[in-house]
């Protein structure tokens, strides 16, 4: 069984530019996560996604949004790019209502110059 | 609000040793803890949870006891192997309101085995 998805699994951007970050959930999985993973910060919760909306967001600015498609696959879009939204961009899945026990991807690379 | 602090890294051990890592959390109802491991190259796996005060999570040989009175759930191996290191991370969710689907990460702790 194919684990979590995600792409590109690195992106370089400079500032003001538009970086858009794509997430394959577990087959049957409903929900879908985005962390953020900066130097030195930990994980911070991005977003949530169940059956095609949007449940809950951290404390993020609206230049970051996403959405989930009908196949429960998710994008992230981050505008106006700044250089400390340089990270790394973490998606999970779960299946159904969270439980806690979240099946993370490797990650995509974002840096921004 | 809620927020998971634990012990920086990193943390080099000989195998075999024994292993702590601390994990204390502040939170403001009746929180699940987990922790959750990252070996190299691949994306973060649930190493083991518990869910009210005094439950034990324990998997792959690691222990952590939810300890309400002292808001702690610190992960502990009796003897580490070379394949244990990975980053470390101490979590929590309380599932309910503005912070439904949400976890609280620690910053994680970086252990290395050495033979």
């Amino acid at each position: 069984e194919a684990g979590v998805t995600q792409s590109p699994t690195h992106l370089i951007k400079t500032r003001g530019q538009q970086a858009t970050l794509r997430c394959s959930p577990i087959s049957g999985h409903t929900s879908v996560y985005w962390y953020q993973q900066a130097l030195g910060l930990g994980l911070q919760f991005l977003l949530w996604y169940d059956e095609g909306e949007e449940r809950n967001r951290g404390n993020f600015p609206p230049r970051f949004s996403g959405r989930q498609f009908p196949n429960y696959s998710s994008e992230l879009n981050v505008n106006a790019l700044e250089l400390e939204d340089s990270a790394l961009y973490l998606c999970a899945s779960s299946l159904g209502t969270l439980t806690g026990e979240l099946f993370f991807g490797e990650g995509s690379r974002l840096t921004v110059l | 609000g809620n927020s998971v602090t634990q012990m920086e890294g990193p943390v080099t051990l000989s195998e075999e040793a024994f292993l702590t890592i601390n994990c204390t959390y502040t939170a403001t109802g009746y929180p699940s803890l987990f922790w959750y491991v990252q070996y190299p190259g691949e994306g973060l796996q649930l190493l083991l949870k518990a869910t009210k005060a005094d439950d034990k999570g324990s998997n792959k040989g690691f222990e952590a006891t939810y300890r309400k009175e002292t808001t702690s759930f610190h992960l502990e191996k009796g003897s580490v192997q070379v394949s244990d290191s990975a980053v470390y991370f101490c979590a929590l969710s309380e599932g309910r309101g503005s912070t439904l689907g949400r976890l609280y990460f620690g910053r994680g702790t970086q252990l290395t085995v050495w033979p």
